[in-house]
């Protein structure tokens, strides 16, 4: 049975640092890594989509890496900003009728 | 596009009560998802259709949850009678193509946030 975890679970940091949000799941055979953000009271965005053929992907000040081998997904901020808190889940897809599978998130607050 | 649209965003009902949520899918899209998400359980996906077919209802926790999808745009989820652990916000997400591809995303709505009191 696929499990995700997310490392660390809430997380604070000044304005301006970069900052990695780590995933990783227990069973290999994905199709592909999502990660997403949830804004309190609100629904979720995708943020980036990973096919298990690659590495990583980038749209802006965020990068996500996948090493589907090892089980793990990194996704990095660059110079983080208030306007960045939120709680970002990740969620892999596979197997069967390909369920999205989530962790349950990482809280991230950025102070001024 | 407005995005996955659902209805109501609150809903406070009491104890035995019917409760239906309603989701509107983005124009084009034929893949769609019922999710649950609570504190204690975090996210859960408790049916999937594609094309208003229910291809895995497995998540579905019991005989009073129902979902159906009487059009390709429109998708309700009916629980009766309501009971106090199913108190939650419910998302529904929408995706563009069949849902066992791999290189389709879920395009999530707002949530309905349920209290059953």
């Amino acid at each position: 049975k696929q499990e995700v975890t997310q490392i660390p679970a809430a997380l604070s940091v000044p304005e301006g640092e970069n900052l990695v949000l780590n995933c990783s799941f227990t069973d290999s055979a994905i199709y592909n890594l999502q990660w997403f953000r949830q804004d309190p009271g609100k629904g979720l965005t995708s943020l980036l989509l990973i096919q298990s053929s690659q590495r990583e992907q980038t749209s802006g000040r965020l990068n996500a890496s996948l090493d589907k081998s090892s089980g793990r997904s990194t996704l990095y901020i660059a110079a983080s900003q208030p306007g960045d808190s939120a709680t970002y889940l990740c969620a892999v897809r596979g197997g069967g009728y390909n369920k999205l599978i989530f962790g349950a998130g990482t809280r991230l607050a950025v102070h001024p | 596009d407005a995005g996955v649209i659902q209805s109501p965003r609150h809903e406070v009902t009491e104890m035995g009560q019917e409760v239906t949520l309603r989701c509107k899918l983005i124009s084009g899209h034929n893949s769609l998802f019922w999710y649950r998400q609570t504190m204690m359980r975090g996210l859960e996906l408790l049916i999937y259709f594609n094309n208003n077919v229910p291809i895995d209802d497995s998540g579905m926790p019991e005989d009073r949850f129902s979902a159906k999808m009487p059009n390709a745009s429109f998708s309700t989820l009916k629980i009766q009678p309501s009971e106090p652990r199913d108190s939650a916000v419910y998302f529904c997400a929408s995706s563009p193509g069949r849902g066992g591809s791999s290189y389709n995303e879920q395009f999530f709505g707002p949530g309905t946030r349920l209290t059953v009191l």
